[in-house]
């Protein structure tokens, strides 16, 4: 079945630098990658996501590049704000339209 | 429009017992999926159900758990004599439909502690 693989784990930057979140998947017939992300206590937030047929997408200070052919995807925030601090997770879709998730990466934003 | 319902929102339980959460979809929705997240983990895809269908069970442990969305009221994730283990958030997600690029929409979780 579908894997996902998220990585860092943990990701601290200074504030108003860039932040990058990388994901690699496994199941080749995946076509919607969606992120997400999570404050401590809350529900997943869709931020961003991205379709099997497009190779960017960009929406404001977020965006998110997919290679097919190697399959793996990343999530990119630029001009990082204390509000970005939270975990972010990446997803796949799976067979039957469920999301798998990757582990998650705990950004942390220095002031 | 409401959004995706969950209730309770916090649920305390003895081992042994059984444990119910209840997920309402958003309006027009049709499709449940539920999730579990441990603590300091990414969420697992436990079971996708339609209105009195189960699509998809894959996930889901195949002894004292099991779900159902009836034709009428919200979806329900029962899980009977409660271990430990089963202390974890569980959130459903609501999508109107099957098309692959669907968005699923999250409710705010009912986080199971058992004692």
């Amino acid at each position: 079945g579908e894997n996902v693989e998220q990585h860092p784990s943990t990701l601290s930057v200074q504030e108003g630098d860039s932040a990058v979140i990388k994901c690699t998947y496994s199941d080749s017939a995946s076509n919607y990658f969606p992120w997400y992300k999570q404050e401590l206590g809350k529900r997943p937030q869709l931020i961003i996501d991205i379709r099997s047929n497009v190779g960017e997408k960009k929406d404001q200070r977020i965006a998110v590049t997919l290679n097919k052919t190697a399959k793996h995807f990343s999530l990119h925030i630029t001009e990082t704000q204390p509000e970005d601090s939270a975990v972010y997770f990446c997803a796949a879709r799976g067979p039957n339209y469920q999301l798998i998730w990757g582990a998650g990466t705990k950004l942390i934003i220095k002031p | 429009n409401a959004g995706v319902m969950q209730n309770p929102r916090h649920l305390v339980r003895r081992r042994g017992q059984e444990a119910r959460l209840r997920c309402s979809p958003m309006k027009g929705h049709s499709h449940v999926y539920w999730y579990r997240q441990l603590p300091e983990e990414g969420l697992k895809f436990m079971v996708y159900l339609q209105k009195e269908n189960i699509i998809d069970e894959s996930g889901m442990p195949k002894e004292r758990f099991s779900a159902e969305f009836p034709k009428e009221g919200p979806s329900i994730l029962r899980i009977q004599q409660v271990v430990r283990g089963d202390s974890a958030a569980y959130f459903c997600a609501s999508s109107p439909g099957r098309a692959s690029y669907n968005e699923q929409f999250f409710g705010p979780g009912t986080r199971l502690t058992v004692l």
